[in-house]
């Protein structure tokens, strides 16, 4: 089936840092969404990206939907011990019946205070 | 407030029992979606909604199964043919199929 695949898979970072963090498929999307899910809680969207090459920023992170259609980035500047968590990607797949969303692995975030 | 209601957090069932996890929103969303999340995992999805009274499978239904008779609520039984059902659920729902998802909090089942 369709697959989101993320980058890096985990990462530990000193605070204070900036971190990056991508996802990319072989197939084109519509919307791409990025979460955040914190230990034992649901994901809480962080950026919805509705247009290729759109940058979009919430507070100190910044998505940008690719010009292709099949990558987005998702940056956090100066990080904090809070952003420590599991950052997923999601997109739906085409209208039609195919417009399920389907989520990558996530980016586990680790910052050391 | 509107949101998505999951209940409850934590769940311990005897192996053999169906057991039924609850999932309410009061968001007026047509679809709602229930995905499997195992350690280490990315998220899976057990079965969807796009409206009332309709659902569909989705990648991993076996031993589930789900209702949709009111527009806000979407519960989810684990049935004893589920093979491995210890694992954090999530309920989320969207304003119509395939569009930006709301989750709840989850309820970790623990099956013993």
């Amino acid at each position: 089936g369709q697959q989101l695949n993320q980058s890096p898979q985990s990462m530990f970072i000193q605070e204070g840092e900036d971190v990056s963090m991508n996802c990319t498929s072989s197939s084109i999307f519509n919307t791409w969404l990025w979460y955040k899910q914190d230990p034992g809680e649901g994901p809480v969207l962080l950026i919805a990206l509705y247009k290729a090459g759109e940058l979009t920023s919430n507070g100190r992170l910044t998505a940008q939907f690719g010009i292709t259609r099949k990558d987005s980035f998702l940056n956090i500047s100066a990080s904090i011990p809070s952003d420590v968590g599991i950052y997923f990607c999601a997109g739906p797949l085409s209208a039609g019946s195919q417009g399920n969303l389907i989520f990558g692995k996530g980016t586990k975030l680790s910052v050391k205070p | 407030d509107g949101g998505i209601t999951q209940s409850p957090k934590y769940l311990f069932r005897k192996e053999g029992q169906n057991v039924t996890l609850s999932c309410e929103q009061n968001l007026n969303h047509d679809a709602m979606y229930w995905y499997r999340q195992d350690p280490g995992q990315g998220l899976r999805l057990i079965y969807y909604s796009q409206i009332v009274n309709d659902f569909q499978k989705g990648d991993i239904a076996e031993g589930y199964s789900v209702s949709r008779e009111k527009k806000e609520s979407f519960p989810l039984t684990v049935t004893s043919a589920q093979k491995n059902p210890t694992a954090f659920y999530l309920c989320a729902s969207s304003i119509n199929f395939g569009t930006t998802a709301f989750f709840g909090q989850g309820t970790r089942l623990t099956v013993v």
